[in-house]
């Protein structure tokens, strides 16, 4: 299995940090990596798929790059809004694996 | 707007059984593979089992194979799973989620439903 690895598992920024979130996979997954936002008590949401690419209708400020075993998500401006956690994914390989999450708070 | 509505969930005893259910709508259901994903109280998100847009194949994570079934009835844009010999580790919300392609296995998830508590314990 591929495992992904996230860190930090927490953070804790002002509004208007730029805050970013590391994701390695334990193999090579060309770019096959999403990134999704669960806010308390709802489903998770897909942000970033392809490791680059923004979903229809998510803000700009939400970015990601990175392809191979090393990927980055990106806030380049906190919004109190974006208080959840963040979780990256690979479906190169079955099963498709989960990292163990980064929570996002505000300072 | 695609909808995801899961129904099911509940309490039941250890080594029991239980079939959740998805509902469907807004979308051609035949057209994409759908997936169960699990997350235990306080935990991360855990992949469980897919199944084709045709229902013909599926896929299954080791920690539930020969224990759960995925199947999907197109005709009622509907999908289930039904989970039997439950343990106490398959405490859980369970989220149903939809593939963004329509090939075979995407594995890309761009709805959720809002997810069904199943909670395993005597």
């Amino acid at each position: 299995d591929v495992q992904m690895t996230q860190s930090p598992s927490s953070l804790s920024a002002s509004v208007g940090d730029r805050v970013t979130i590391t994701c390695r996979a334990s193999q090579e997954i060309s770019n096959y990596l999403n990134w999704y936002q669960q806010k308390p008590g709802k489903a998770p949401k897909l942000l970033i798929y392809d490791a680059s690419n923004l979903e229809t209708g998510v803000p700009s400020r939400f970015s990601g790059s990175g392809s191979g075993t090393r990927f980055t998500f990106t806030i380049s401006s906190l919004q109190p809004e974006d208080i959840a956690t963040y979780y990256c994914q690979q479906y190169e390989n079955l099963p498709f694996t989960f990292g163990g999450g980064t929570k996002v708070e505000i300072k | 707007e695609v909808q995801l509505l899961e129904s099911g969930g509940g309490l039941v005893q250890p080594g029991g059984s239980l079939r959740l259910s998805c509902a469907a709508s807004d979308f051609t259901f035949s057209n994409y593979a759908m997936t169960w994903v699990r997350q235990a109280p306080g935990k991360g998100l855990e992949w469980v089992s897919t199944i084709s847009g045709s229902g013909t194949t599926t896929y299954y994570a080791d920690f539930v194979k020969g224990r759960f079934t995925i199947s999907r009835d197109n005709s009622n844009n509907s999908m289930y799973l039904h989970m039997t010999s439950l343990r106490a580790d398959d405490t859980a919300i369970y989220f149903c989620a939809k593939d963004d392609a329509t090939i075979p296995l995407a594995g890309t998830f761009d709805h959720w439903g809002q997810g069904a508590l199943v909670t395993v314990s005597s």
